[in-house]
């Protein structure tokens, strides 16, 4: 088993839909949860970070951490089609300053 | 600068020649990190760099992989008699602290090799 697992899609979706992407993990120990938006041929972008469990709201976007299930998710609202792009998730336990550990990424398209 | 920059933005080579690619971390950050994506892969941990050490080396695949930063600042990745399994868009990040998660990793554009 890995120790993040995340469904790759393609997820297509039409214009104010609700997107709701999804990452599971093995390892009890992370405890840093992280959202990143990767467009066509650039760097990820950090969308969201939270800390340990709890839900975390910027604008059209929640992030939430399931400790408990081992299991956290990033909502979108009021879907855009710039919100096409690439979502990966990324985590990390205390200490291991270096070393993320991302799911390969969920591709979303947004239909105008 | 604004942004992590990263330089060149494309490489070809070709087999067994040696490659350099640059990184010019977000001013201030004092963290500097390597990644490899792959087609079909997540981003995979290659280096990680605190100033100029490098406390946490283990994601660097063989020993034809190097990297040092100088001045606290820019880095440069290695990679010595370039193999066609080394062709990956190969990520630089930074970060205010070396804690991996609490203020996250800003991405550069990324350095698009390939190994022909």
């Amino acid at each position: 088993q890995k120790e993040v697992e995340q469904d790759p899609g393609p997820l297509s979706v039409p214009e104010g839909a609700i997107v709701s992407l999804n990452c599971t993990y093995s390892n009890s120990a992370f405890q840093y949860f992280m959202w990143y938006r990767q467009y066509s041929r650039k760097g990820p972008e950090l969308l969201m970070y939270t800390y340990s469990s709890g839900n975390k709201e910027d604008g059209r976007f929640t992030a939430q951490v399931d400790k408990s299930s081992k299991y956290i998710s990033l909502f979108i609202r009021d879907s855009q089609p710039s919100d096409s792009a690439t979502y990966l998730c990324a985590m990390s336990g205390r200490g291991s300053q270096g070393n993320l550990i991302f799911g390969k990424g969920t591709k979303l398209s947004v239909k105008p | 600068g604004a942004g992590v920059s990263q330089s060149p933005s494309n490489k070809v080579t070709e087999k067994g020649k040696d490659v350099e690619l640059r990184c010019d971390p977000i001013s201030g950050h004092t963290a500097l990190y390597w990644y490899r994506q792959s087609l079909g892969q997540g981003l995979e941990f290659l280096i990680y760099f605190q100033g100029n050490s490098a406390p946490d080396k283990s994601g660097l695949p063989s020993d034809r992989f190097s990297a040092e930063r100088t001045g606290g600042s820019v880095s440069t990745l290695t990679i010595q008699r370039t193999q066609q399994e080394d062709s990956a868009v190969y990520l630089c990040a930074s970060s205010l602290w070396g804690t991996s998660g609490m203020k996250g990793k800003y991405f550069g554009a990324g350095t698009r090799l390939s190994v022909l």
